[in-house]
């Protein structure tokens, strides 16, 4: 899997969009971006995953770049609840469904009132 | 859909004694299931690959004879923490996937295991 690269820490301002920037510039040409976030003490929350479109769903949009070397996940209205940490994963599909996530360190969001 | 049940939620038991924790896909079939261990302020480890009607693949490091795993239907899947020591004190979350595509895992909420 491309390892992937994030800021610790983030913080934003209630209300306000959140933008959480992952660099993924080792990507191969069959690799998802996947987005997780986990809340403390609680299992990590899917959020989005997406190839080389933008995506958009009910939680957040995700906007590759155009080389996929980077993208960024937007969480349009920030609030309290999403404060977490939010992990960048890198996966290829794998059709064996033997692909177990590698997580780092991800970026810490306080979501500040 | 695609909901994840983890039981029990939290665990405390003393040392020596073994632990079961079941992981459930409540509305679809998994023929693949995770298990992941986090210590506390690290990110998630996977253990190991559960798989359905036949053995687990675990991770390097893991012992195998420790952490049993049996996936017996496509909708459970348990891991059994043996002989459990402190060290073996842990945030044990369980995942599964639904088949086909590029489908994202979903977590179970996580067992805190605290062994005394």
């Amino acid at each position: 899997d491309a390892k992937t690269t994030q800021p610790p820490s983030m913080d934003c301002a209630e209300g306000r969009a959140a933008n959480l920037p992952c660099n993924h510039s080792t990507i191969s040409g069959n690799e998802y971006v996947y987005w997780y976030r986990q809340i403390h003490s609680q299992g990590p929350q899917y959020i989005i995953h997406g190839l080389k479109n933008n995506e958009t769903n009910e939680m957040a949009s995700l906007i590759i770049t155009e080389d996929r070397k980077s993208s960024t996940l937007i969480l349009p209205h920030a609030t309290l609840r999403d404060t977490a940490v939010y992990y960048c994963i890198v996966r290829a599909h794998s059709g064996g469904g033997a692909d177990g996530l590698t997580f780092g360190k991800g970026t810490h969001l306080i979501i500040q009132p | 859909g695609a909901v994840v049940s983890q039981h029990p939620s939290w665990v405390i038991c003393k040392s020596g004694t073994s632990v079961k924790i079941e992981c459930r896909s409540l509305d679809f079939q998994a023929t693949t299931m995770f298990w992941y261990r986090q210590f506390p302020k690290q990110s998630l480890m996977l253990m190991a690959t559960s798989n359905e009607g036949s053995k687990a693949t675990y991770e390097q490091g893991v012992e195998k004879d420790k952490f049993l795993i049996n996936h017996a239907s496509l909708t459970l899947s348990t891991l059994t923490v043996t002989s459990a020591h402190p060290e073996d004190s842990s945030f044990y979350i369980c995942s599964a996937r639904v088949s086909g595509g590029n489908q994202p895992q979903h977590f179970g909420d996580g067992t805190r295991l605290s062994i005394l």
